[in-house]
Parts: C-alpha cells; structure tokens; sequence
C-alpha cells in the first residue's frame, strides 16, 4: 500500500522559505505516468493546488504561485520537497503532498501537515 | 484560467438524495473527479473520470457530467455523508472546485 507522509518545520518566519518535504513508501516514486504534487489548504477554506512534479523533474505550477515555488524530487531517497519563498500570513495552511496522472485524479494523499506563518 | 463553481452548501434531509453541482465552462468535455473530506482528515476520492466509484464507495455514490455542469448524487444521504466535497478537472493544471459543505438533516 502506498504511503506519503510530509516532513518539515510547523512554525516559519513571514519573508522567510517553506521547506516541506515528502517521503513516499510502499511504491518507487520513479513509476511511470504518475505525478508526484503539492496541495494546501488554509484553515476553514478550500483546496488549492500548488503545483506537481514527475520522476524525470519536469514540472507544472499553479500560475498564482509559480514564481515562488518550487518543486523538487529525489528518486534516489523516493522522496519529492516544496519550496515556497517569501511567505506570508497567507501561506498558513495545511500542505498535504499527493499522487496522480494527468487527467486523472489524485489517487493517494499524505495525511497533511499544518504549516504556521508568524514570527 | 479555468474556473469551477460549486455551491457554498447544500443540506439534505437523512435518506433523501442530495446533489452537488460543479459548473464550468463546457466542463462536459473535461473528465471531472469529486473528492469528501472530513474535519481532520484529508480528501477521500469518491467519484472519477464523471462517474466511476473507486472501490469501497458506497453505490449510494454516482456522478454524472454534461454540458456546463457536473453532478455528484448521494442517494439515502447518511449522517456520515456530512463533509465537504470538492470537484477537480485537469486543465493543464489541476483545478479544484471552491467546495461544498453537505449538511444532512
């Protein structure tokens, strides 16, 4: 069975970066076809998509955050990160990381990890 | 940037049928997946591609998507069907619908 589990500091500094990474196990990151991506969701609010990675590094972001993300993966570790520079108050969500295809749905999730923007 | 619309909430009665509609912009020709998420809990995907039920979805489960609107159908809604449902498209990028909070009655 396939896991995602997201690791990273729980309390960031406004201006500073977000730096979360996510570990898969039960299945190689490096599978064909799949697409390896981040999504947040702020406390009380909706889902939104920041942006997903394949095994080969190409990437595709969310045209409202692209200048401040990136993504990157590890296939060496089975592992994919975010980062998310110059944060603010705004950027205080819950960050799950998770699996899919093009056109198709996100099949796995992390279980989330709530992600606090103050100084 | 591709858009869809979801109402804020729906309430249903227990064990009547409730119905979530997504609407986009010829979104019928888009394959459209709808997600339950829990207080708590991260998103469970409950119907994709329209209309498929991955398993362990209850049959009370279904979808359905033509012109401007898909629909997600919950039949003999459950006090356990209380969640929020979201509805995502793949339009070079994954889209996400704004939700829906499902309050059964």
């Amino acid at each position: 069975q396939l896991q995602l589990q997201e690791s990273g500091p729980g309390l960031v500094k406004p201006s500073e970066t977000l730096s979360l990474t996510c570990t898969v196990s039960g299945g190689s990151i490096s599978s064909s076809s799949y697409y390896w991506g981040w999504i947040r969701q702020p406390p009380g609010k909706g889902l939104e998509w920041i942006g997903s990675i394949y095994y080969s590094g190409s990437t595709y972001y969310n045209p409202s955050l692209k200048s401040r993300v990136t993504i990157s993966v590890d296939t060496s570790k089975n592992q994919f990160s975010l980062k998310l520079s110059s944060v603010t108050a705004a950027d205080t969500a819950v960050y799950y990381c998770a699996r899919h295809e093009v056109d198709y749905p996100i099949d796995y999730w992390g279980q989330g990890t709530l992600v606090t923007v103050s100084s | 940037s591709y858009e869809l619309t979801q109402p804020l909430s729906v309430s249903v009665a227990l064990g009547q049928t409730a119905r979530i509609t997504c609407g986009g912009n010829n979104i019928g020709s888009k394959n459209v997946h709808w997600y339950q998420q829990k207080p708590g809990q991260a998103p469970v995907l409950v119907i994709y591609r329209d209309s498929n039920r991955p398993s362990g979805i209850p049959e009370r489960f279904s979808g359905s998507n033509s012109g401007n609107t898909a629909t997600l159908t919950i039949s003999r809604a459950q006090a356990g069907d209380e969640a929020d449902y979201y509805c995502q498209v793949w339009d070079s990028k994954v889209v996400f619908g704004g939700g829906t909070k499902l309050t059964v009655l």
